[in-house]
This record gives C-alpha cells, structure tokens and sequence, in this order.
C-alpha cells in the first residue's frame, strides 16, 4: 500500500524557515517525480514544486521561487521541502503528492499544517 | 496559467441520485483533467485521470467525460460514503492548476 506521510509543519514567525519531510513507503520511491502542493485556508490548491526521479531537475512555482527549495534522498524514501523567508501567505496545508508514468499526483500524504504569524 | 472553473462550490443530494460536476478550462486541455475526491481529515484520492480513466480500485459508480474545455465527473448512484470535496486538476500544461472544489453532502 502506497503510504506518504509528511512532517515538520508548525507554527513559525515571518521571515523564518522550516524544513518539512514526506517518508514513502509502498512503492519505488526512486523511480518516481514527487511534488509539494498546498492548500491555503478557504483557498485552492495550489502545486509548488517538482523533483524528478533522480533529482536532475527541479521546478517551482513563481510564488516560491528563490525561497523554497525541494530534494530528496532516495536511500531514505523521503522528500522534503526546505522553506525560507517564510509570509503570512505561506501558510497553508502542505501535500507531497507522487506522479505516476499516466498521470501526475496519483497518491498523496495527509498533509502537515504550516503556520506563519506573529 | 489556465484556469479551471469548477460547478457548482455546494451540492446538496440524496442517497441514490445522479450527481455531475463540471469543470471548464480557460483554454483547451485535451484530455489532461483529473478528478480527485478529498474527505475531511484524509488524503485527497485520485478517482479518474486523463478525463475518463477509472483508477484502480474506484467504484464504477464514478466516470468522467469530457475534452478540450469542458469536463464532467458523474457520480451515477450516490452512497453516504461519497460525502467529501471533488476536485479537478489539469495537467496539460505547467503550471498544473485545480478547480477550486465542490462540496457534496447528503440532502
């Protein structure tokens, strides 16, 4: 059973950072892209970065590039979403959803909550 | 970005009606429309991709239709475990965009 669980949200002030994690189990994780999306409080869902397989490339949305950076460590089963200079608009349930070969965003985690304020 | 405007926010139904949401594209996508359904607390679930693909493992009770600009997720029988938001999600072209969510509970 394809299982991702996300972890390392939290409640953070503006301009800070924090570190999030998604841990794969149930399938190949290094054969799959995975990807973060998040859902902001009575907003939509909104994608915001990609990684291949093989990390040899990586795609953010406008809004968080150049502050947000997406990895992954294959020995680890886990992906993670490295976040700086974190606003008030950030916060937002965060997904990491994995593509499949058809369609991307196949299965996804439960998503971790991530609050920036004051 | 394409825009996916999504039909209606709020469906109120019984047990056993026909249900439809619709999806409309801002510019042709082909065929690249995915359905998702999200219950409160849980993972959101892939039920139909490439616009009329049953996931593995979805009831029959759901399909998709659909092409180019305008799509559509039936729900042919409604059950009470059907109660959550339905969402779409295009992938024709970056960056992917959703729909903002239709809300489904039972009348």
């Amino acid at each position: 059973e394809v299982q991702l669980v996300e972890s390392g949200g939290g409640l953070v002030q503006p301009g800070s950072s924090l570190k999030l994690s998604c841990v794969a189990s149930g399938f190949t994780f290094s054969s799959y892209n995975m990807h973060w999306i998040r859902q902001a409080p009575k907003k939509g869902l909104e994608w915001i970065a990609l990684i291949y397989y093989d990390s040899s490339n990586k795609y953010y949305a406008d809004s968080v590039k150049g502050r947000f950076t997406i990895s992954r460590d294959n020995s680890k089963n886990t992906l993670y979403l490295e976040m700086n200079s974190l606003r008030s608009e950030d916060t937002a349930m965060y997904y990491c959803a994995k593509d499949d070969y058809g369609s991307p965003f196949d299965y996804w985690g439960q998503g971790v909550m991530v609050t920036v304020s004051s | 970005d394409i825009q996916m405007t999504q039909s209606p926010s709020f469906l109120s139904a019984s047990v056993g009606d026909r249900v439809t949401i619709n999806c409309k594209a801002s510019q042709n996508i082909n065929r690249y429309l995915n359905w998702y359904q999200q219950k409160l607390g849980e993972a959101p679930k892939l039920l139909i991709y490439n616009a009329n693909s049953l996931q593995t493992g979805i009831p029959s009770r759901f399909s998709g239709s659909g092409s180019g600009t305008d799509f559509t997720l039936t729900i042919s029988s409604l059950q009470p475990e059907d109660v959550a938001t339905y969402f779409c999600l295009q992938h024709n072209s970056w960056p992917y965009t959703f729909g903002a969510g239709t809300k489904l509970e039972l009348k």
